[in-house]
């Protein structure tokens, strides 16, 4: 079975332009989170969502929005980038059983990298 | 709240020797904790998680964890260290009443031959 995928895998953008990363589930998945991590950091919780609803949002400005499709792939939209949201973006993907509990572990896509010059 | 401490960002063993990595959490209600592996450019891969069921929990790789909730900690060990291991593993916590994944700072193992 395919795992997560993201795409794109790397991305050059400059100051104050728009970016848009998609991400595909694990095939029985229907929730998706979006992480940051930033150079030399751990991951950063932006986002989480389920059937198409915002079920988690994480500290990060209102630049950064996100959207979940029938098919419950996702994408990442971030306005008026800054040389700061220059990191990796994470997708992960999980079951959904309504309690939180520990079916619900999250895997990982490969990541898009995104550069702001 | 919820957090993640790792100590130690860099972690340098000999091939063969064995590999501990520290990991201590906050929780203010049972945890389930997660170690993951990340190789250069590349994203996170589960190595192994616990969630109540055992205490000692056995990964991927020849890794396993053990859950001390009187240290509050999740420390990852492997017997004998491989050079394919070299990456950076991050810890990471989660309860029941917060889906988002808390990581810790991440620790760069590095294996020397």
């Amino acid at each position: 079975d395919a795992g997560v995928t993201q795409s794109p895998t790397h991305l050059i953008k400059t100051r104050g332009q728009h970016v848009t990363l998609r991400c595909s589930p694990i095939s029985g998945h229907k929730s998706v989170s979006w992480y940051q991590q930033v150079l030399g950091q751990g991951p950063q919780f932006i986002f989480q969502y389920y059937e198409k609803e915002e079920r988690g949002r994480g500290n990060f400005p209102d630049r950064f929005s996100a959207r979940q499709f029938p098919n419950y792939s996702s994408e990442l939209n971030v306005n008026a980038l800054l040389l700061g949201d220059s990191a990796l973006y994470l997708c992960a993907s999980s079951p959904w059983t309504g309690g939180g509990g520990a079916e619900e572990t999250q895997y990982f896509g490969p990541g898009t990298r995104l550069l702001v010059l | 709240a919820q957090s993640v401490t790792q100590l130690g960002s860099h972690v340098s063993v000999s091939e063969g020797a064995l590999v501990l990595l520290r990991c201590n959490y906050s929780s203010s209600v049972p945890p389930y904790l997660f170690w993951y592996v990340q190789y250069p450019n590349q994203g996170l891969q589960l190595l192994l998680k616990y969630t109540s069921a055992a205490t000692l929990v056995k990964g991927i790789n020849g890794f396993e964890a053990e859950f001390k909730k009187s240290e509050t900690s999740f420390h990852l060990t492997k017997p004998s260290a491989h050079m394919s291991d070299a990456a950076e593993y991050f810890c990471a916590v989660r309860t029941t009443g917060r889906r988002a994944l808390t990581f810790g700072s991440g620790t760069r193992l590095q294996v020397q031959p």
